[in-house]
């Protein structure tokens, strides 16, 4: 049984690029959340997704955007990347209808 | 607005030693929470969980209270491991399955 996977694992980027982050939700799961963690910071919630629509947002600029595919997968967007954009992106699944949140192994973004 | 805090930014226990992380919060209204475990250059791992309607909730080696009166929780790890040095998290969940997380407590093990 897959857990929570996440693509790439290191990214390095320029200020003013976009960038593209990628999440496979453990098996049987329906929501998917992208969390940003700076470095010796707790994970800070930036939005989820569920049934494909954006169901939550935390406070995080219209930069931030994503999408959710019918087979549960998402993806994170980020624009016009900023210098303090640099961190951790996490992604964490559950279900709808439960609690239990598992969290992906990160991707690493860098932003020169 | 919520925030969830820790009382230690850092720990350091003798290997077989128990370890105690607190954890307090502030929204009254959080229903569930979270402890998660998190290793250098890894994404946090799902250590135990706890519902409003309890006080306290038993895994392997683990054990979160709840006190409920001053919106507090604590992590017991039993018989310390240097396998168990990471930063630690309690998360909590306000609705919706939306997390708070602290800033963490670093628990490093000796040997």
């Amino acid at each position: 049984d897959a857990g929570v996977t996440q693509s790439p694992t290191h990214l390095i980027k320029t200020r003013g690029q976009q960038v593209t982050l990628r999440c496979s939700p453990k098996s049987g799961h329906d929501t998917v959340s992208w969390y940003q963690q700076a470095l010796g910071q707790g994970p800070q919630f930036i939005f989820q997704y569920y049934e494909e629509e954006e169901r939550q947002r935390g406070n995080f600029p219209d930069r931030f955007s994503g999408h959710q595919f019918p087979n549960y997968s998402s993806e994170l967007n980020v624009n016009a990347l900023l210098l303090g954009d640099s961190a951790l992106y996490l992604c964490a699944s559950s279900l709808a209808s439960g609690n239990e949140q598992f969290f992906g192994p990160g991707t690493r973004l860098t932003v020169l | 607005g919520e925030s969830v805090g820790l009382h230690l930014p850092t720990l350091s226990v003798q290997e077989g030693d128990n370890s105690i992380i607190n954890c307090a919060y502030s929204n009254s209204a959080s229903d569930y929470f979270i402890w998660y475990k998190q290793e250098s250059g890894k994404g946090p791992q799902f250590i135990i969980d706890i519902r409003s309607n309890m006080d306290k909730r038993q895994g392997q080696r683990v054990t979160v209270l709840l006190n409920k009166t001053v919106k507090h929780l604590s992590l017991q790890i039993a018989a310390t491991q240097p396998g168990d040095s990471a930063v630690y998290f309690c998360a909590e969940n306000i609705g919706g399955n939306q997390f708070y997380f602290g800033t963490g407590t670093s628990l490093t093990v000796i040997p």
